[in-house]
């Protein structure tokens, strides 16, 4: 059980344009998604946390007008990439959690590597 | 200093060797995450844990609350084992992370 996908596993896009990535929990509801970034040899940087049906909350320094999430089902987030730069090329990692469980334990996608050109 | 540390940062070892990696957190926890993540980037959960000790096939992780510190050990390693290991520990519902173990086993 407690299983996440990730759609696309990987995307290359050309710079000036909008990438969409798909954060599904396949066997669970999730109230409570997370964004992550990973650049190389670096931990996860928590981008956003998003709660199913109100708006995400974005950590500092990232810019909301340019990484849009939305949560509208209990078992759907999306993260898009608006206008895109080749500084945006990383690896986005979406995990979940029921905290209606009784545990904040989150369950990983398996990442999406984008590159901008 | 970043509130989770972990050591070493790289760490090589011959196949069937005993390996630890070291976890210390500065931060009040309700539980630690150990997580697995191979070169494809994908990220496996390995344990969660909030007192004593747990055990999966070759793997036990422990963790001492009182000093805030917590180990993976991974018994007679396999090149398989390869891949970056992460300490996180739940501050509320956030997860912080530490920066990471990079295990290489050769045969």
């Amino acid at each position: 059980g407690a299983v996440v996908s990730q759609h696309p596993s990987w995307v290359i896009c050309k710079s000036g344009t909008s990438v969409k990535i798909e954060c599904r929990s396949l066997d669970f509801q999730a109230t409570t998604m997370f964004w992550y970034r990973q650049f190389p040899k670096q931990s996860l940087m928590l981008m956003a946390t998003s709660n199913e049906g109100s708006k995400a909350t974005y950590e500092q320094g990232v810019e909301k007008d340019k990484f849009l999430i939305n949560h509208a089902s209990l078992t759907l987030s999306t993260l898009t990439v608006t206008s895109a730069h080749p500084e945006d090329s990383s690896f986005y990692i979406c995990s979940a959690s029921d905290p209606g469980r009784g545990t904040y334990e989150q369950y990983f996608g398996p990442g999406t590597r984008l590159t901008v050109t | 200093k970043n509130e989770v540390e972990q050591s070493p940062q790289n760490l090589t070892a011959q196949e069937g060797e005993f390996i630890t990696i070291n976890c210390s957190y500065s931060v009040g926890i309700s539980a630690l995450h150990w997580l697995q993540q191979h070169p494809g980037g994908g990220i496996v959960s390995l344990f969660m844990l909030s007192s004593g000790k747990k055990k999966h096939g070759r793997l036990i992780a422990t963790i001492n609350i009182q000093e805030k510190h917590s180990s993976l050990h991974i018994t007679a390693s396999h090149p398989r084992d390869s891949a970056v290991y992460i300490c996180a520990v739940y501050n509320t519902d956030k997860l912080i992370f530490g920066t990471g173990t990079r295990l290489q086993v050769f045969p």
